[in-house]
């Protein structure tokens, strides 16, 4: 079974700075994938970024970046220049390969401060 | 593009009454899932399908019967609701065999059991 564990129920952010959502993960499955979304309070959950276990470089989608180090299990989610938009509750997933079932984290509650 | 649709939006429903949330994705997604959302335990799996006619469990399926007649289709039905079944239920699918793929989700539905 897999496990992902976000530690920080919430954050305050003051807007144009640099922020590190953390995720930990637990598996036994030699190949998955790591995925990211953000609802924002209108609910709806909008993908972020995807990590596969086997990709040499962090992923990077626009201002979303994936810390990613396999030895450790953590595939933290760095957002840069924070925008007031940005606010929303941030969920970290992960699935093995060949399973389709995606597991969640409890989330993180981002707040960017004006 | 209409992706995945949910219906109702909202729900009030008496203890002991039965209900159908009604899911459709018109993306020729094989992997269809029902999740509910409960505050400080992220998005947990109801039950899910891999293509029509096939149905398995997830992580918190009592309460709940689904099925899958056709591959657009994914129904959740609630035979006799409960106060504990107040929720917010999303629906999401994704191709199959294609590790990198997020889930779609629907916009969800905000169910509360008096």
């Amino acid at each position: 079974a897999q496990k992902i564990t976000q530690t920080q129920p919430g954050m305050f952010v003051q807007e144009k700075e640099a922020v590190t959502l953390d995720c930990t993960y637990d598996t036994s499955d030699p190949s998955y994938g790591l995925f990211w979304y953000k609802q924002p309070s209108s609910g709806e959950m909008i993908f972020l970024i995807y990590q596969g276990s086997y990709d040499q470089q962090n992923a990077t989608e626009g201002r979303y970046s994936l810390n990613f180090q396999k030895a450790r299990k953590s595939a933290n989610l760095v957002i840069s220049a924070s925008q007031l938009g940005d606010s929303a509750m941030y969920f970290c997933a992960m699935r093995p390969f060949g399973n389709e079932k995606l597991t969640f984290g409890t989330g993180t509650r981002l707040t960017i401060i004006p | 593009n209409a992706g995945v649709t949910q219906t109702p939006k909202f729900q009030v429903l008496k203890t002991g009454q039965s209900m159908t949330l009604q899911c459709a994705q018109d993306m020729n997604h094989e992997y269809m899932s029902w999740y509910r959302q409960d505050p400080g335990m992220g998005l947990r799996l109801i039950h899910y399908s891999v293509g029509a006619g096939i149905t398995d469990q997830g992580e918190v399926p009592n309460g709940y019967n689904v099925s899958r007649s056709t591959t657009e289709d994914f129904p959740l039905r609630l035979l006799s609701a409960a106060p504990s079944q107040t929720s917010v239920y999303f629906c999401a699918s994704s191709p199959q065999g294609r590790p990198n793929s997020p889930l779609h989700f629907g916009n969800g539905t905000r169910l509360t059991v008096t």
